[in-house]
């Protein structure tokens, strides 16, 4: 069974900010992971979704990479802005599944 | 073009009442999902649907939750004699499984979320 851990749980930081966020699973033989913001009260929104064959992908100012031998993936979000206020999450797949676990998240805010 | 929609998107019942939760999924999108989550808890597996294939059924939490689909279009998700701890919001995605590459692309979209309160 996939094991998805998120670290930090949350975070607090200034505006312009470069941030790392951090998910690690347990089976790495994975066809895919994909990251997600969800805002307060509402759905979830798909920010990257990264197959098994890449290394990363990005998308304006977010950047996540993935490893699939050491089981983790990373987010990058560079020069944070107050709307990227949200919990991200991470949704990893077991092994030969299409049905992704998913991390508890990081809550983010960011402060002006 | 329109996303994942689900309906109601607030839903508030009695405790023994059975209530029906709807998802129009993207269309063209042959898998849907079913999730809960509970308030400050992470999402919860239900129920996947994958095109005319038996659903994959392991993440119901007891036989009073089902769920159908019509061929690749809605589907209804069904909760009998609701108890308290359903109490939860409900979030329905959809993905394209077409081939690309080595392995079928499987981006999830999300709808909104129906919100059911049990009193």
């Amino acid at each position: 069974k996939q094991e998805v851990t998120q670290i930090p749980a949350a975070l607090s930081v200034p505006e312009g900010e470069n941030l790392v966020l951090n998910c690690s699973f347990t089976d790495s033989a994975i066809y895919n992971l994909q990251w997600f913001r969800q805002d307060p009260g509402k759905g979830l929104t798909s920010l990257l979704l990264i197959q098994s064959s890449q290394r990363e992908q990005t998308s304006g100012r977010l950047n996540a990479s993935l490893d699939k031998s050491s089981g983790r993936s990373t987010l990058y979000i560079a020069a944070s802005q107050p709307g990227d206020s949200a919990t991200y999450l991470c949704a990893v797949p077991s092994g030969g599944s299409y049905i992704p676990t998913f991390g508890r998240g990081t809550s983010l805010i960011v402060h002006p | 073009g329109a996303g994942v929609s689900q309906s109601p998107s607030n839903k508030v019942t009695e405790k023994g009442k059975d209530v029906e939760l709807r998802c129009d999924p993207i269309s063209g999108h042959t898998a849907l999902y079913w999730y809960r989550q509970r308030l400050g808890q992470g999402l919860e597996f239900l129920i996947y649907f994958q095109g005319n294939s038996a659903p994959d059924k392991s993440g119901l939490p007891s036989d009073r939750f089902s769920a159908e689909r019509t061929g690749e279009s809605v589907s209804t998700l069904t909760i009998q004699r609701t108890q308290q701890e359903d109490s939860a919001v409900y979030l329905c995605a959809s993905s394209d499984m077409g081939g690309r590459g080595d392995h079928p692309y499987n981006e999830q979209f999300f709808g909104p979320g129906t919100r059911l309160t049990v009193l």
